[in-house]
């Protein structure tokens, strides 16, 4: 079974200040992790994604994440927030096997401030 | 490329009626759809995996009877919600992953969501 622990529910930061959201993941398989964000009302969308090789994985909109497996962790990092980065932010894991599904963690809603 | 849309964006239901969603996939051919449902404020719950041209597979405590999902076409997936009750009113997203999407492997592609309010 895999599960994912997103350890914070809220991060509240000012706007241009790094931030760093929290992701820690179990399995007892090769594991491939994944970032999605989720504006109001709206579907999911790719941050990033990590399959193998690098452990650091650069995605869209400046954000970055390290797989870390002795940690079993996928932290999502960004050095400077927008007001615009304001979003509901998804940590997920998917082990594999025929069928692809994803386990998705409780979510962060990031709050930017002016 | 690798677009994936739902129709309607929400609807407004009376008790006891049926509500049919569509997830259509643009632009690739969606071998895998999934369901989810999403409670305000909470994450994404799987409800159901369906291949197409195949049954679909349900998480455990999804009624199979009360949600029922078709996947006849490799750009079409239904979930259609029976008697809907206001216990039924949530945020339904789809998604897909299937052939033809350059470097997206094992990657799924989200549709926008559907808003269900049962009166």
């Amino acid at each position: 079974a895999q599960s994912v622990t997103q350890l914070d529910s809220q991060v509240p930061v000012f706007e241009e200040a790094p931030v760093e959201l929290r992701c820690n993941y179990s399995s007892s398989v090769s594991v491939y992790l994944f970032w999605y964000v989720q504006y109001p009302n709206q579907g999911l969308q790719l941050l990033l994604k990590y399959l193998s090789g690098s452990t650091l994985v650069k995605g869209i909109n400046g954000f970055e994440a390290e797989f870390n497996k002795s940690q079993t962790s996928f932290h999502l990092r960004k050095p400077s927030v927008h007001i615009s980065d304001t979003a509901e932010y998804f940590c997920a894991v998917n082990s594999g096997g025929s069928n692809y599904k994803l386990t998705f963690g409780k979510g962060t809603l990031l709050t930017v401030n002016p | 490329g690798a677009v994936v849309s739902q129709h309607p964006s929400r609807v407004i239901c009376k008790s006891g009626t049926s509500v049919k969603i569509e997830c259509r996939s643009l632009d690739f051919q969606a071998t895998t759809m999934f369901w989810y449902r999403q409670f305000p404020k909470q994450s994404l719950m799987l409800m159901a995996t369906s291949n197409e041209g195949s049954k679909a597979t349900y998480e455990q405590g999804v009624e199979k009877d009360k949600f029922l999902i078709n996947h006849a076409s490799l750009t079409l997936s239904t979930l259609t919600v029976t008697s809907a009750h206001p216990e039924d009113s949530s945020f339904y997203i789809c998604s897909a992953r299937g052939t033809g999407v350059r470097g997206s492997y094992n990657e799924q592609f989200f549709g926008p969501g559907t808003r269900l309010t049962v009166l």
